[in-house]
C-alpha cells in the first residue's frame, strides 16, 4: 500500500520558471491538502480538496494553484516562481474531516534560484 | 499570539526517562487534537489523536488534554534515541482547518 506518494523529492528553479508537484493517494480518501513547511515554522496550508472538482485556498495561496479532477490526484502548480517558494511542499490525505489525523507524502524540497 | 504554540526546544533526557512535550492553542473552540512526529528530512507521522479532556495512552505514548487550560502534551515513557525527532502539535478547530504547531525538537541521550 503505498499511501501518499509525491514527485520529484527535489528541485531547483530558476526566478520566473513553472512547474507542477505531483500527489497521488490510493487510500480512497476524499480529503487532500497542499502544505508548505518552512524551517522554525509550523506547516502551513496552501489548498486543499473535499472531493474531486471541488478545491478551495488556505492561508498562503498566492503564487500556486491546483486541480483535483480525480479522487486520487491533486497537482499543484507554482506560476512564476518566486524566492519567497523555497521550501518543503508536503501533500497529506485524510479519510474525513476534523476528527482524522493525516497521512503525508514523503515530501518535495524545492529551491528558487 | 500564535494559535499553536510549543516550544522549539531542544529538549534533551536521557535514554529510559520521560520526555514531557507541550502545547497551547488559542482558539477555545477546538475539538480535536493530534501529535504527529517528525524526524529529520522526513514527513510527519501521526502517532496520537485526543478529542476529550483527560489521557490516552497508546504504548508508551501519553496524550494529555485539558481543554479548560487550552493545553495538550504528549509523554513518551522509557525515552528511546529512536525518538529522537520533532513533534508537531496539531489542533483542528472543525471543519477542514487544522493547525500546526512549530514543533519541539527531541534528543534523546543514550
Amino acid at each position: 500500500n503505498a499511501g501518499v506518494t509525491q514527485t520529484p523529492k527535489f528541485r531547483i528553479l530558476k526566478i520566473g520558471q513553472s512547474m507542477t508537484l505531483q500527489c497521488a493517494q490510493d487510500m480512497n480518501h476524499n480529503y487532500m491538502y497542499w502544505y508548505r513547511q518552512d524551517p522554525g515554522m509550523g506547516l502551513k496550508l496552501i489548498y486543499y480538496s473535499v472531493g474531486a472538482g471541488i478545491t478551495d485556498k488556505g492561508e498562503v495561496p498566492n503564487g500556486y494553484n491546483v486541480s483535483r479532477s480525480t479522487t486520487e490526484d491533486f497537482p499543484l502548480r507554482l506560476e512564476l516562481a518566486a524566492p519567497s517558494q523555497t521550501s518543503v511542499y508536503f501533500c497529506a490525505s485524510s479519510k474525513g474531516t476534523d476528527t482524522y489525523g493525516y497521512t503525508f507524502g514523503s515530501g518535495t524540497r524545492l529551491t528558487v534560484v | 499570539q500564535k494559535e499553536v504554540e510549543q516550544n522549539s526546544g531542544p529538549l534533551s533526557v536521557p535514554e529510559g526517562a520521560i520526555a514531557s512535550l507541550n502545547c497551547t492553542y488559542s482558539d477555545r473552540v477546538s475539538q480535536s487534537f493530534f501529535w504527529y512526529r517528525q524526524y529529520s528530512g522526513k514527513s510527519p507521522e501521526l502517532i496520537m489523536s485526543i478529542y476529550s479532556n483527560g489521557d490516552k495512552e497508546d504504548g508508551r505514548f501519553t496524550a494529555q488534554l485539558n481543554k479548560a487550560s487550552q493545553y495538550v502534551s504528549l509523554l513518551i515513557r522509557d525515552s528511546q534515541p529512536s525518538d529522537s525527532a520533532t513533534y508537531l502539535c496539531a489542533v483542528s478547530p472543525g471543519g477542514f482547518k487544522t493547525i500546526f504547531g512549530a514543533g519541539t525538537r527531541l534528543f534523546v541521550k543514550a
